[in-house]
């Protein structure tokens, strides 16, 4: 079955440093992969999608990989903020004949910024 | 104001009852999923639906039931049969080719 793994342990960098974030996935090939913030208590927040076919995309201080050789997706803040502070999460999206869209989870990756 | 609503934030269920989660959307989205988090053990998927009146079980379906009778609505019953239902429910929606879109989530605490 598919699996993505993030890094488990917290990452604790100071601000203005630039924080990578990594999604390492195994067993098959995602039409898409996404990134996603998660604050405490609340809903995953979308950030950003990158297509198979799509190196790099960037968005503001935000910036994703996508490397389908060596299945893995790198996430970066650049010039961090303390808000930055939250777990980031990756997931696998795949469209199935009739559009049957599952996305696959992973646990996420807690970032904190120190000022 | 369009987006995804969740409610109640928090919900308290005693020992052998069954409770709904509301969720309601109007981005016009087909795709609708139920998803469960527990520390430490990410997003594990319950239910979806990607159309109406039609839907699948997810990974842990056990003790869960949902309904798809409106497009806009996915209301999940949390059934007696569950056994460990404490836990942060969230509900999401997803376009054609667009990311998904979670509402504020459920806290559900068994007293």
């Amino acid at each position: 079955s598919q699996k993505i793994e993030q890094n488990s342990e917290a990452l604790n960098i100071q601000e203005g440093k630039t924080a990578t974030l990594t999604c390492n996935y195994t067993n098959y090939s995602p039409a898409y992969l996404q990134w996603y913030r998660q604050d405490p208590g609340r809903g995953p927040v979308f950030l950003l999608l990158i297509r198979e076919n799509e190196k790099e995309k960037r968005k503001e201080r935000l910036k994703v990989t996508f490397d389908t050789t060596l299945k893995q997706s790198l996430f970066h803040i650049t010039a961090s903020q303390p808000a930055d502070s939250a777990t980031y999460l990756c997931a696998l999206d795949r469209v199935r004949a009739g559009n049957n869209r599952k996305l696959i989870w992973g646990l996420g990756t807690s970032l904190a910024v120190n000022p | 104001d369009g987006g995804i609503t969740q409610s109640p934030k928090y919900l308290f269920r005693k020992e052998g009852q069954n409770v709904t989660l509301s969720c309601e959307q109007n981005l016009n989205h087909d795709a609708m999923y139920w998803y469960r988090q527990d520390p430490g053990q990410g997003l594990r998927l319950i239910y979806y639906s990607q159309i109406v009146n039609d839907f699948q079980k997810g990974d842990i379906a056990e003790g869960y039931s949902v309904s798809r009778e409106k497009k806009e609505s996915f209301p999940l019953t949390v059934t007696s049969a569950q056994k460990n239902p404490t836990a942060f429910y969230l509900c999401a929606t997803a376009g054609l080719n667009t990311e998904a879109f979670f509402g504020q989530g459920t806290r559900l605490t068994v007293v």
